[in-house]
């Protein structure tokens, strides 16, 4: 089925850094949602975003819903050891659709 | 916030039998659920949308007779898996929202491995 683009795949980064993952599309998204998932979890829900152009933050996350309705950017500052797992994007397109990204996992070196 | 329940969270079980899994949304009433399949190192798979007193909406591709959906109230959901084999093993996630619009944001169970011997 159809499937965002979500980069990079995978992110090894030291402990203290920033991090940052987008998700782009060929078509137009009504929203972007980004999910957090943990091994042997269930996805969590981080962010939602729901108009063009919206900034969103919660705690160290910041997610933004992209002006042209075709991308979306998650940020994560100061990473911490907690943070490591899979980091999914998804999105409603114009047919209501869930969309999901393939995921970027998150590898934090001590 | 919104809690939604999955059980089991394991199960093993011999090829030929069937394996039923429950979804409840603990603190909110959900007229729609979906259930997805997740197979190791790959985003969620969409199998199907269970709704609230009717038939479910299955994906194409995903057996219906196989992949037993019953949305018998407003906070539960069941997946039955019938006459398992071992390529039905995988991560099987239910996710519900509070609303039936998308400006309402799934939240997930914690999912169900199921491992069929």
């Amino acid at each position: 089925g159809q499937q965002l683009n979500q980069s990079p795949q995978s992110m090894f980064i030291q402990e203290g850094e920033d991090v940052s993952m987008n998700c782009t599309s060929s078509s137009i998204f009504n929203t972007w949602l980004w999910y957090k998932q943990d091994p042997g979890e269930g996805p969590v829900l981080l962010i939602a975003l729901y108009k063009a152009g919206e900034l969103t933050s919660n705690g160290r996350l910041t997610a933004q819903f992209g002006i042209t309705r075709k991308d979306s950017f998650l940020n994560i500052s100061a990473s911490i050891p907690s943070d490591v797992g899979i980091y999914f994007c998804a999105g409603h397109d114009s047919n209501y659709q869930l969309i999901w990204g393939a995921g970027t996992k998150l590898i934090i070196k001590p | 916030g919104a809690v939604v329940s999955q059980h089991p969270s394991r199960v093993i079980c011999k090829s030929g039998t069937s394996v039923k899994i429950e979804c409840r949304s603990l603190d909110f009433q959900a007229t729609t659920m979906f259930w997805y399949r997740q197979f190791p190192k790959q985003s969620l798979m969409l199998m199907a949308t269970s709704n609230e007193g009717s038939k479910a909406t299955y994906e194409q591709g995903v057996e219906k007779d196989k992949f037993l959906i019953n949305h018998a109230s407003l906070t539960l959901s069941t997946l039955t898996v019938t006459s398992a084999h071992p390529e039905d093993s995988s991560f099987y996630i239910c996710s519900a929202g509070r609303d039936r619009g998308y400006n309402s944001p799934l939240h997930f169970g914690n999912g169900t491995r199921l491992t069929v011997t």
